[in-house]
């Protein structure tokens, strides 16, 4: 398996449910990041959680950061429509400094 | 102000022909990024520009794939002889510095289509 593996690869909950997304990686990091993209558009960056970081916050959005079993989650409380989107993981390798992308969670909220 | 900015937004054309895209990053932006995304796929990394040169070529799929940079702003990815595995959306980045803290914004992506 790849670098920065998000699971689930699709989720469909309902609105005003919590989200909450999974990545997994393999090598040392520096830092990991959770990107959005809206269909057909470019990605938008969320949050960065440094490697020293255990979890953070950012509005509706919480972050955590497990580097002993190479994880990250990223949850969203109280989902809104326009929350539907693919989430993406990204992580920025000790080694190289290169930013690797996961192949995304598409998240559905069902109105 | 303005953000990452590519054109043109869709492209279609025939195998065989050569294709430019353009990226204009954000004005201050060091780092200039390359990636290829196909349909319902995670982000391929191309190529990455720190000012005008490019330490890392390793994400380029073929030697008909190239890039340049000028004036560290502007940068074009041109694909040679076009195939159809080549039709996937490409997206640019830049960001103030290279990877490390260094959030990535991204243009909106041209689509390319070969037929």
């Amino acid at each position: 398996s790849q670098q920065g593996e998000e699971d689930p690869q699709a989720l469909s909950i309902q609105e005003g449910e919590n989200a909450t997304m999974n990545c997994s990686y393999k090598t040392s990091i520096n830092n990991l990041q959770w990107y959005r993209q809206n269909s057909g558009r470019g990605l938008v960056h969320l949050i960065l959680i440094r490697s020293n970081e255990r979890e953070k916050h950012s509005g509706r959005l919480r972050v955590t950061l497990d580097t002993s079993k190479k994880s990250s989650s990223l949850l969203i409380t109280a989902s809104r429509a326009a929350d539907t989107a693919s989430y993406f993981c990204a992580t920025v390798q000790n080694r190289d400094d290169k930013i690797i992308f996961g192949k995304g969670t598409r998240l559905h909220i069902l109105p | 102000g303005a953000g990452v900015s590519q054109s043109p937004s869709n492209k279609v054309t025939e195998k065989g022909k050569d294709v430019e895209l353009r990226c204009d990053p954000i004005s201050g932006h060091t780092a200039l990024y390359w990636y290829r995304q196909s349909l319902g796929q995670g982000l391929e990394f191309l190529i990455y520009f720190q000012g005008n040169s490019a330490p890392d070529k390793s994400g380029l799929p073929s030697d008909r794939f190239s890039a340049e940079r000028t004036g560290g702003s502007v940068s074009t990815l041109t694909i040679q002889r076009t195939q159809q595995e080549d039709s996937a959306v490409y997206l640019c980045a830049s960001s103030l510095g290279y990877y490390r803290g260094y959030e990535q914004y991204f243009g909106p992506g041209t689509r390319l289509t070969v037929t």
